[in-house]
């Protein structure tokens, strides 16, 4: 079993809807979670953290979910910018030793 | 800051040739990673130090993979001897613990084609 996975999509949502999807982890010590994107034959860029009591930035919400180990990612109003890949990032029991999901791609059509 | 700095961005070798990629990590940062993405396997890990100091290399695929670091501005990859199988995009990326926020930041990546 992998230790972050990811439904890979593509989730095809039209300019304006809400989509969202989730990640699931396996390790329950886990402390840090984050979204990264990640565009066509780019490198993955933060998004946004996820902190326990759930986050927005703008359009995008981010949740925890501890008991159930998994994280979600909710866009509003999509844009046809916001078609990427979306990266489940799970921080390890060492600082700085990431688990990265396979990715959500995301597809914003007009 | 220009940010992490890779090179080259594009590498196309025949199977056997030595490879090696470079790093140049955003200037203050304390860490150090090398991954690999590939579609069949995603995001990898292969490597990562911490003030230049190899911590967990359990993610480098073989011995014909090393790394080093013998700076805090300076990091390779080698590949010695490449395969096709090698054929991926190998990422850099930095952090600074010290800030508390564990972020990391990529590099452009290196494209890798062993023929």
């Amino acid at each position: 079993r992998k230790e972050v996975e990811q439904d890979p999509g593509p989730f095809n949502v039209p300019e304006g809807a809400t989509v969202a999807f989730n990640c699931t982890y396996s390790n329950s010590a886990s402390q840090s979670f984050f979204w990264y994107r990640q565009d066509c034959r780019k490198e993955p860029k933060l998004l946004m953290s996820v902190y326990s009591s759930g986050n927005e930035d703008g359009r995008f919400t981010a949740q925890l979910n501890r008991a159930s180990q998994y994280i979600s990612l909710l866009i509003r109003d999509s844009k046809l910018s916001d078609s990427a890949t979306y990266l489940c990032v799970v921080g390890g029991d060492s600082w700085g030793k990431f688990q990265f999901g396979a990715g959500t791609q995301v597809v914003v059509t007009p | 800051d220009a940010g992490v700095i890779q090179s080259p961005r594009h590498e196309v070798t025949e199977m056997g040739q030595e490879v090696t990629l470079r790093c140049k990590p955003i200037s203050g940062h304390d860490y150090l990673f090398w991954y690999r993405q590939t579609m069949m396997r995603g995001l990898e890990l292969l490597i990562y130090f911490n003030n230049n100091v190899p911590i967990d290399d359990s993610g480098m695929p073989e011995d014909r993979f090393s790394a080093k670091m013998p700076n805090a501005s300076f990091s390779t990859l080698k590949i010695q001897p490449s395969e096709p199988r090698d054929s991926a995009v190998y990422f850099c990326a930095s952090s600074f613990q010290g800030d508390g926020k564990n972020i990391q930041y990529f590099g452009a990546g290196t494209r890798l084609s062993v023929l």
